[in-house]
């Protein structure tokens, strides 16, 4: 079984501070791991992924996600954030070696303060 | 291309009453979930699809959920007897053969009176 832990439920930053959102999983086996982003009213959104190769994944505005096999982690970071990032934000994992449904953590809401 | 699709946007039902919620996916995507995502709550897994079967009916929280789906495309949640409880927001999400990512739709805010 896998599972993801977000510890945050919210956090509160202020415009243009850098910010960290922290996920932490458990599996005993390879997984992919996925940030979706949640904007207010709106769906879920893949924000970053990661698979294989190189282990920093980027997104197209600015946030990245490191995976780091040894702490079990995908921190989601940005160096600098805007008030349109306000939204909550969804960790999960998948097992990589075929189906497992996706286990998502219990998300973080970011809150960007002017 | 189009994305997933959900309908009704939004239901507004009395208790006891039966409901019917539905998802188009994305065209070629073999693989089908239905999400509940109540308020403060994280998301929780409902049910799998691969094709037209479900091999993972587990999250289903009750007998009077259940799910289907046709033609390997569109999915029909329903639940019967409605209860307060089942208020929340339901997400659907598909996804291609290669199972590494899933495509969301924008969910049907079902309330019950």
């Amino acid at each position: 079984a896998q599972s993801v832990t977000q510890l945050d439920s919210q956090v509160p930053v202020f415009e243009e501070a850098p910010v960290e959102l922290r996920c932490n999983y458990s599996s005993s086996v390879s997984v992919y791991l996925f940030w979706y982003v949640q904007y207010p009213n709106q769906g879920l959104q893949l924000l970053l992924k990661y698979l294989s190769g190189s282990t920093l994944v980027e997104s197209i505005n600015g946030f990245e996600a490191e995976f780091n096999k040894s702490q079990t982690s995908f921190h989601l970071r940005k160096p600098s954030v805007h008030i349109s990032d306000t939204a909550e934000y969804f960790c999960a994992v998948i097992h990589s070696g075929g189906y497992q449904k996706v286990t998502f953590g219990t998300g973080t809401k970011l809150q960007v303060i002017p | 291309g189009a994305g997933v699709s959900q309908s009704p946007s939004n239901k507004v039902t009395e208790k006891g009453k039966d409901v019917e919620l539905r998802c188009d996916p994305i065209s070629g995507h073999t693989a089908l979930y239905w999400y509940r995502q109540s308020l403060g709550q994280g998301l929780e897994f409902l049910i799998y699809f691969q094709g037209n079967s479900a091999p993972d009916k587990s999250g289903l929280p009750s007998d009077r959920f259940s799910a289907e789906r046709t033609g390997g495309s569109v999915s029909t949640l329903t639940i019967q007897r409605t209860q307060q409880e089942d208020s929340a927001v339901y997400l659907c999400a598909s996804s291609p053969p290669s199972y590494n990512e899933q495509f969301f739709g924008p969910g049907t805010r079902l309330t019950v009176l």
